[in-house]
């Protein structure tokens, strides 16, 4: 069972288009974390969320996680294809040590 | 950048044969990871170390064993490769003895069983 569900799977956009994407569960999640990664390299974290409602900002990317602690997205303002990757989302459930991860979404932005 | 590393970083090897993939971190973080990547499947857990001499079974452990003897050094051993185990292998650590923390990722070791 895929505790977190990560839409779309593959997103390919030209430059300077809007995006979001999303990564929902029907648990609750302590805190979800976004990572990206490239092709080759292991995953670098973007942002940690923790709280019900919060909203992050990292230049051109915004991070949201639901009210209820089940969902998060992410929505990238004028992508560039410096933004291309694998983003990942994972989520940690009340004191695990271990982290839940999505599938992913293969995010292409065209020059 | 954290200090992780993975060695080897390729490997090829025939079915059946013993395998055991390294990671090394100078962060000293207490928490080790050892995760597949597949296509379709996502990153998946196998094991994990919350110390020394102390680790625990992920979702996908069968056919995988772990070592770890220093606080630096976290070991996988796949004790009889199959070409089902052929797969991205990456390292993570992390420091929080409160929980998941941030996760910093090796390099990756891309293992391919013939």
């Amino acid at each position: 069972t895929q505790l977190l569900e990560q839409s779309p799977q593959f997103l390919s956009i030209q430059e300077g288009e809007n995006l979001t994407v999303y990564c929902n569960s029907s648990s609750v999640f302590s805190s979800l974390q976004w990572y990206r990664q490239e092709p080759g390299e292991g995953p670098v974290l973007l942002v940690t969320v923790v709280t019900g409602g919060e909203v992050k900002k990292l230049k051109r990317l915004t991070f949201q996680f639901g009210d209820a602690r089940k969902d998060s997205s992410l929505h990238i303002t004028a992508a560039q294809p410096g933004d291309t990757g694998l983003y990942l989302c994972a989520g940690a459930q009340g004191g695990s040590e271990k982290l839940v991860f999505g599938k992913g979404t293969k995010l292409t932005v065209n020059p | 950048d954290a200090g992780i590393t993975q060695s080897p970083r390729h490997k090829v090897t025939e079915t059946g044969t013993p395998v055991t993939l390294r990671c090394h971190q100078t962060e000293n973080h207490r928490y080790m990871y050892w995760y597949r990547q597949d296509p379709g499947h996502g990153l998946r857990l196998i094991h994990y170390s919350y110390g020394v001499k102390d680790t625990d079974k992920g979702e996908v452990s069968d056919g995988y064993s772990v070592s770890r003897s220093k606080t630096e050094d976290f070991l996988l051993t796949l004790e009889s490769a199959t070409s089902s185990q052929t797969s991205v292998y990456f390292c993570a650590i992390s420091e929080s003895y409160k929980g998941p923390d941030t996760q910093y990722f090796g390099p990756g070791t891309r293992l391919t069983v013939l």
